[in-house]
């Protein structure tokens, strides 16, 4: 079956710091694949997606590129805020079957000033 | 921004005590989803819904029960809980035809 696996948190940096979450999945088919954040309190929000290989997608200062030759699509920011703390989820959703969103385990992300 | 919300956003009772968990959209969305979000932050399928009485189980078994009488309306009900439920529980919602998935705010349940 489908599957996310994630790298390990928690991940503490420094402000202004470059960030990169690991991401890897196993899928059948061509999935569409998701980055969601989930800030303290909250449900989730979308961050980015990307649908097709080679698809970049960009919200916030945030990146992700989606890799079919190795099966990732990490998270990248160039520069991260305070206010970026929070917990990050990679999800795929593949295009057969009852299509349901596969998360990952989600990595706790701390920025300090 | 997404219009999926959840009530009560807090809740404490006790063992044995029947409840339910409302979630409602107002985005005419047919798919319905209900997870359960243990303290290690993972998150659980335990319910869906595909449209109007339309119900199924989810990848992670669970006490709890749901309904879907109306579109917009998605609730969750737990017979008799007890302190292993204790968990949050968020509610998500999506069109078919969207890739993208809402969610609502959370539930957080303390069974005593």
């Amino acid at each position: 079956g489908n599957s996310v696996t994630q790298m390990e948190g928690p991940v503490t940096l420094s402000e202004e710091a470059f960030l990169t979450i690991n991401c890897t999945y196993t899928a059948t088919g061509y999935p569409s694949l998701f980055w969601y954040v989930q800030y303290p309190g909250e449900g989730l929000q979308l961050l980015l997606k990307a649908t097709k290989a080679d698809d970049k997608g960009s919200n916030k200062g945030f990146e992700a590129t989606y890799r079919k030759e190795t099966t990732s699509f990490h998270l990248e920011k160039g520069s991260v805020q305070v206010s970026d703390s929070a917990v990050y989820f990679c999800a795929l959703r593949g295009n057969q079957g009852a299509q349901k969103l596969v998360f990952g385990q989600g990595t706790r992300l701390t920025i300090n000033p | 921004e997404a219009d999926i919300y959840q009530t009560p956003r807090y809740l404490v009772i006790g063992t044995g005590k029947k409840i339910t968990l409302e979630c409602s959209q107002t985005m005419g969305h047919d798919k319905m989803y209900w997870y359960q979000q243990d303290p290690g932050m993972e998150l659980h399928l335990i319910h869906y819904s595909y449209g109007v009485n339309s119900t199924e189980k989810g990848d992670l078994s669970s006490e709890s029960t749901v309904s879907r009488i109306r579109t917009e309306h998605f609730p969750l009900t737990l017979e008799s809980a007890r302190p292993s439920h204790t968990s949050q529980y968020l509610c998500a919602s999506r069109i078919t035809s969207g890739e993208t998935q809402y969610f609502g705010p959370g539930t957080r349940l303390l069974v005593l």
